[in-house]
C-alpha cells in the first residue's frame, strides 16, 4: 500500500520553461512534507519542505504548493536549467520532528537545453 | 563540514553469504538511520536510532537484517544471510535532535548474484 505517490516515472521539459512535479498521499496523518533531489551515484539531497499549516513556500526557483483537502502537493522549479535533471522524491511524514520518512517512487525530471 | 559517510561503495556477494555496511553521521546528529532503495522505488526505512538506541525497527526483517549503533556516532547494518531480494541501494541518513531534515550519504550498492 503506497502511502506517497508520484504517478509520473519521468518528465521532459525545455530549459527556461516551468517544471512541475505532482506527489499524491493518502495518509490523513502526514503534516509534513519534503522533497528532495538525486543525482545518479549521489544519495538524495534536500530541497525544500512545507508544513501542513502552510499552502505554499517559496526557495529561489523552488515552490511547493499543497493542497490538504486533495492530499496533494506540487513542486515548480522556474526556469528550469540542465542542472536541475534529476530524480526528484517527494517525501512525508506525520510530524516535523524526528519521525522517518515515506518516500514515493520518485520522477525523473530531463530539463532539455 | 564533512557529510554523511558510507562504504562500501559497491558489494557484490553470492546468496546466502554475509555483508556488513558502515555509516558515519554528521558530527553532532543525534537521530541516524537506515533505508533500503530498491531500483525503480523511493527509500524504505529500514531503522531508526537516536544516540544509541533504536526508535522505529518495524520495518527491519529481523531474522536476517541486524543493526547497531553501540556508542551513539558510528553504525553498522548486517545482512546474514542475504538473498536475491537483498539486491538494493542501502542508504544511511542522520539529522539533528527534532529536526526534520535528514541529510544522506552515497549509499552502498549492493548486488547478491
Amino acid at each position: 500500500d503506497q502511502q506517497v505517490k508520484q504517478n509520473s516515472p519521468s518528465l521532459s521539459v525545455q530549459e527556461g520553461r516551468i517544471s512541475i512535479l505532482n506527489c499524491d498521499y493518502t495518509n490523513s496523518m502526514f503534516d509534513y512534507f519534503l522533497w528532495y533531489k538525486k543525482y545518479p551515484a549521489e544519495g538524495p539531497t534536500f530541497l525544500i519542505s512545507i508544513s501542513s499549516i502552510k499552502d505554499k513556500n517559496e526557495d529561489g526557483r523552488f515552490t511547493v504548493f499543497l493542497n490538504k483537502s486533495a492530499k496533494h502537493l506540487s513542486l515548480h522549479i522556474v526556469p528550469s536549467q540542465p542542472g536541475d535533471s534529476a530524480v526528484y522524491f517527494c517525501a512525508a511524514s506525520p510530524g516535523s520532528g524526528n519521525t522517518p520518512l515515506v518516500f514515493g517512487k520518485g520522477t525523473r525530471l530531463s530539463v532539455i537545453a | 563540514e564533512a557529510g554523511v559517510a558510507q562504504s562500501p561503495r559497491y558489494k557484490i556477494i553470492e546468496k546466502r553469504q554475509s555483508v556488513a555496511f558502515w555509516c558515519n553521521p554528521i558530527s553532532g546528529h543525534a537521530t541516524l538511520y537506515w533505508y533500503q532503495q530498491i531500483l525503480g522505488q523511493g527509500p524504505k526505512l529500514l531503522i531508526q536510532f537516536q544516540n544509541n538506541g533504536v526508535v522505529d525497527d518495524s520495518q527491519l526483517p529481523k531474522d536476517r537484517f541486524s543493526a547497531e549503533r553501540l556508542k551513539g556516532v558510528d553504525s553498522t547494518l548486517k545482512i546474514q544471510p542475504a538473498k536475491l531480494e537483498d539486491s538494493a541501494v542501502y542508504l544511511c541518513a542522520s539529522s539533528l535532535l527534532n529536526d526534520s531534515e535528514q541529510f544522506f550519504g552515497p549509499g552502498t550498492r549492493l548486488t547478491v548474484l
